[in-house]
């Protein structure tokens, strides 16, 4: 099993506030990512990270910020959390790094509530 | 823009039944595309990948380039295959998209 880990798990926060998520992982893995899931749109990618440093936006990045300062560490940072953004936030991690092995491994969720 | 479709949020079939769960995908490159699934209370997991050719307890799916499609198929359906499942796209080597999902729900 790739180990990765999300925390908090559980977060209920007022509107305004900031709220950073921490995705960790044990295995040295250059890909990560993070989604939201919402019923009826299913998983959608916010951001992604291809390495330190290194990331890029995914479809739905507005409002949301990330930063990877090391390998095991890819933080989500809500600046001012808004209540659309009441979801339940994935962390992966890719586990190849070829095309054809692009399997993700996701981590067990993280869910925020914006009131 | 590159996009997945899976047109049904719900399906449900009897046991014993055959099951097809339709995946579209838009992308105007080599695709790459998967079947993800979410038993209740467990992590997203990978189910299949079209480039393995493989069949994950006893479900298949086909690239068809002529009609962008990646359907999920079992001739025999069991109660434990209910679950959400999601098509995903990986395209430009990087960027991982997935479809809205459909929950398929098998009946005794």
């Amino acid at each position: 099993d790739a180990g990765i880990t999300q925390s908090p798990r559980h977060k209920v926060t007022e509107t305004g506030t900031p709220v950073t998520l921490r995705c960790h992982q044990t295995e040295n893995h250059r890909y990560m990512y993070w989604y939201r899931q919402d019923p009826g749109h299913g998983l959608r990618l916010i951001h992604y990270s291809y390495g330190v440093k290194d990331t890029d936006k995914g479809e739905v990045s507005d409002g949301y910020s990330v930063s990877r300062s090391k390998t095991e560490d890819f933080l989500l940072t809500l600046e001012s959390a808004t209540s659309s953004q009441t979801s339940v936030y994935f962390c992966a991690i890719r586990t190849g790094a070829k095309s054809n092995t692009g399997e993700l491994f996701f981590g067990e969720g993280s869910r925020l509530t914006v009131l | 823009a590159q996009r997945v479709t899976q047109p049904e949020k719900l399906l449900s079939v009897f046991k014993g039944a055959p099951v097809e769960l339709k995946c579209n995908y838009s992308y105007s490159g080599s695709p790459e595309l998967f079947w993800y699934v979410q038993y209740s209370r467990q992590r997203l997991q990978l189910l299949l990948r079209h480039i393995s050719r493989e069949s994950i307890k006893g479900f298949t799916a086909d690239l068809n380039k002529g009609e962008t499609s990646f359907h999920l198929k079992k001739p025999f359906a069991q109660e434990e295959d209910s679950a959400m499942y999601y098509c995903a796209l990986l395209y430009n080597n990087n960027d991982m998209r997935f479809g809205a999902g459909t929950r398929l729900t098998v009946k005794p």
